[in-house]
């Protein structure tokens, strides 16, 4: 199976800020990433497939960038209802797999 | 917009059999361009994709579950379901299904989750 990474695994941040975090594949993926937002309680909801295509109604301050093994998700302006954690999920081979997550809080 | 739903036992125990429905809303689950998945979430695993059905019956299975996991479809109804043999507490979790949008020249979009089901298995 091909394993993800997700580093940081925690990040405090404040409304406004510019936040990267990065996903990395124990093989190379090409562009077939996909990177999910969760919040409490609730499923994933898909932001950025295709390693840099923002799916429909994300907000355009969510970008994705990135192939082979490593892969960035940027937030240019943290927003408040952006605190939650960050899953990147890869779909170059089967069993699709995901990595262990980022979680955004406030500092 | 497709809308997905969870239903299923809450508690069971170890060495029962899972059996969980995914009722599809807002679409067909024959649109060929859709296949129809399981993923779940625990503390100690993440986010685990569990296999995903065609409407066809055409299945894949996560090989660590294979020889314990079936998931079959009623077009009729418009849900496909999963069934989980052998139960131990680490099948402890979240069960979602998922609605994965098969894009040309890509891979699938999981475009539509359903709200989740807890499953917890304890005697």
């Amino acid at each position: 199976d091909i394993q993800l990474t997700q580093s940081p695994s925690f990040l405090s941040a404040s409304v406004g800020d510019r936040v990267t975090f990065t996903c990395r594949a124990s093989q190379g993926i090409g562009t077939y990433l996909a990177w999910y937002q969760q919040k409490p309680g609730k499923a994933p909801k898909l932001l950025i497939y295709a390693a840099s295509t923002l799916q429909t109604g994300v907000p355009s301050r969510f970008s994705g960038s990135g192939s082979g093994t490593e892969f960035t998700l940027t937030i240019s302006s943290l927003q408040p209802e952006d605190f939650a954690t960050y899953y990147c999920q890869q779909l170059n081979n089967y069993p699709f797999t995901f990595g262990p997550g980022t979680k955004v809080d406030i500092k | 917009q497709l809308q997905l739903q969870e239903s299923g036992p809450g508690l069971l125990k170890p060495s029962e059999t899972l059996s969980l429905t995914c009722t599809v809303s807002g679409g067909s689950i024959t649109n060929s361009r859709y296949y129809w998945g399981w993923i779940r979430q625990s503390p100690g695993k993440g986010l685990e994709w569990i296999g995903h059905i065609y409407y066809s019956g055409s299945t894949y299975y996560n090989p660590s579950l294979h020889s314990r996991v079936t998931i079959f479809v009623d077009t009729s109804k418009n849900h496909f379901s999963l069934k989980l043999t052998s139960l131990t507490a680490a099948d402890t979790g979240v069960y979602y299904c998922a609605s994965q949008y098969d894009s040309t020249g890509y891979s699938f979009i999981f475009d539509s989750w359903g709200q989740g089901t807890l499953v917890t298995v304890s005697s």
